[in-house]
């Protein structure tokens, strides 16, 4: 089983400023890597997939990058909506498809 | 628009089954597409337990193998799982959603199922 990691754990930022979030495997996932977003009380939602093709309606200032084991999530501008926890997940070598224990991007 | 809807119980006593049904609305389940489900207990993350294909080919997490059932019913629009002899562990928000590939496209709202006697 592939494990992510993801870091930080929790990320302190204030609006406006461009956080980057990090994921690593344990082994290659080549560039079968997903962010997705999810705020309290809601389900995930896809936001980068192919490590860096934005999913359907995203906003241009999500951009992903990496491949192989590293991999990040760059969000430009940080706007007030954008705080929530993302996660990553490869889709490389499965089962089972696995997923990073997330960031929380809160409020500084 | 595709929309995923989970129901089922939210109580379920342990050592009984966990039975979900999602019904899939706005897009066929016999698209080259595959459904999943995946599950986060509370305050935790997200873990995958098991997808079906629109061939009927199913796969599932091994650490959840032998207690996993996902099944297809094109007819009525809908897909469920069955996850036998609960316990605690098993107590979470269970969400059903759409996979391309190997990601999910689409996500039902989740259904908490809470495992206690």
């Amino acid at each position: 089983e592939i494990v992510m990691t993801q870091s930080p754990v929790t990320l302190s930022v204030s609006p406006g400023e461009s956080p980057t979030l990090s994921c690593r495997a344990s082994q290659s996932v080549s560039n079968k890597l997903a962010w997705y977003q999810q705020k309290p009380g809601q389900a995930p939602r896809l936001l980068i997939y192919g490590a860096s093709t934005r999913a359907t309606g995203i906003p241009a200032r999500f951009s992903g990058s990496g491949s192989g084991t590293e991999f990040t999530l760059t969000i430009s501008s940080l706007q007030s909506e954008d705080f929530a926890v993302y996660y990553c997940q490869q889709y490389n070598n499965w089962p089972p498809y696995t997923f990073g224990q997330g960031t929380k991007l809160e409020i500084k | 628009q595709l929309q995923l809807q989970e129901s089922g119980p939210g109580l379920v006593k342990p050592s009984e089954p966990l039975s979900l049904t999602c019904i899939v609305s706005g897009g066929s389940l016999s698209s080259s597409y595959f459904w999943g489900w995946i599950r986060q207990p509370p305050g935790k993350g997200l873990e995958w337990i098991g997808s079906i294909y629109y061939s009927g080919n199913t796969f599932y997490n091994p650490s959840l193998k032998s207690r996993v059932t996902i099944s297809v019913d094109t007819s009525k629009h809908q897909f469920s799982l069955k996850l036998s002899s609960v316990t605690a562990a098993d107590t979470a928000v269970y969400y059903c959603a759409r996979g391309v590939i190997g990601f999910m496209d689409s996500w039902g709202q989740g259904t908490l199922v809470t495992v206690s006697s």
